[in-house]
């Protein structure tokens, strides 16, 4: 079983409607959860970290962490078009700064 | 202030030659990586440094591949000789070091092994 999995997708969906992006993950070691977007031919750039179980919410994206099930979201409201890209899950341990990431998920926003 | 920064951005070689990579990372940036991302997949860890020593380099194929940071600041990543499964995206990637929570990455260099 891999550390992190994330359905590739790929994932249209209409100018507006709400994402939802989703990994699980294996060990329960894993402490700091975090999403990337990567546009096509640029490196990934975080979106959102979070620590702890719980929600947090920047603008229009909504990261939700919910430890027991070892799963995490990310939330994207009011899609839109400069929305598409990869969205990269990555999970760390406490004490050791390499992060897993999951295989990303490609997703479209169709004006 | 300007990001990481990675040249080549194309490199396109035969098999058996050998290519470097190099990264300039975020002033003041004490910890560098270098990310290896396959078509459809995440990227995976080569190696990081602190500063100019090499902290974990667990992954890194070290019959053909290796890195260096002499002086702490910028980085080369070198395969020798390449195969046709090196073609992918290479990644360089900085953090402050103060945690490191946050790692910014660099455009990535797209190698393409004939």
């Amino acid at each position: 079983q891999k550390e992190v999995e994330q359905d590739p997708g790929p994932l249209s969906v209409p100018e507006g409607a709400i994402v939802s992006l989703n990994c699980t993950y294996s060990n329960s070691a894993f402490q700091y959860f975090m999403w990337y977007r990567q546009y096509s031919r640029k490196g990934p750039e975080l979106l959102m970290y979070t620590y702890s179980s719980g929600n947090k919410e920047d603008g229009r994206f909504t990261a939700q962490v919910d430890k027991s099930s070892k799963y995490i979201s990310l939330f994207i409201r009011d899609s839109q078009p400069s929305d598409s890209a990869t969205y990269l899950c990555a999970i760390r341990r406490g004490s050791n700064y390499k992060l897993t990431f999951g295989k990303g998920t490609l997703l479209t926003v169709n004006p | 202030e300007a990001g990481v920064v990675q040249s080549p951005r194309y490199k396109i070689i035969e098999k058996k030659q050998p290519v470097a990579f190099w990264c300039n990372p975020i002033s003041g940036h004490n910890t560098l990586y270098w990310y290896l991302q396959n078509l459809g997949q995440g990227p995976e860890l080569l190696i990081r440094y602190e500063n100019e020593e090499a902290v974990d380099d667990s992954q890194l194929p070290k019959d053909r591949f290796s890195a260096e940071r002499l002086k702490g600041v910028d980085s080369t990543l070198k395969i020798q000789p390449a195969e046709l499964g090196d073609s992918a995206v290479y990644l360089c990637a900085s953090s402050s070091g103060a945690g490191g929570e946050e790692q910014f990455f660099g455009p990535g260099t797209r190698l393409t092994v004939l």
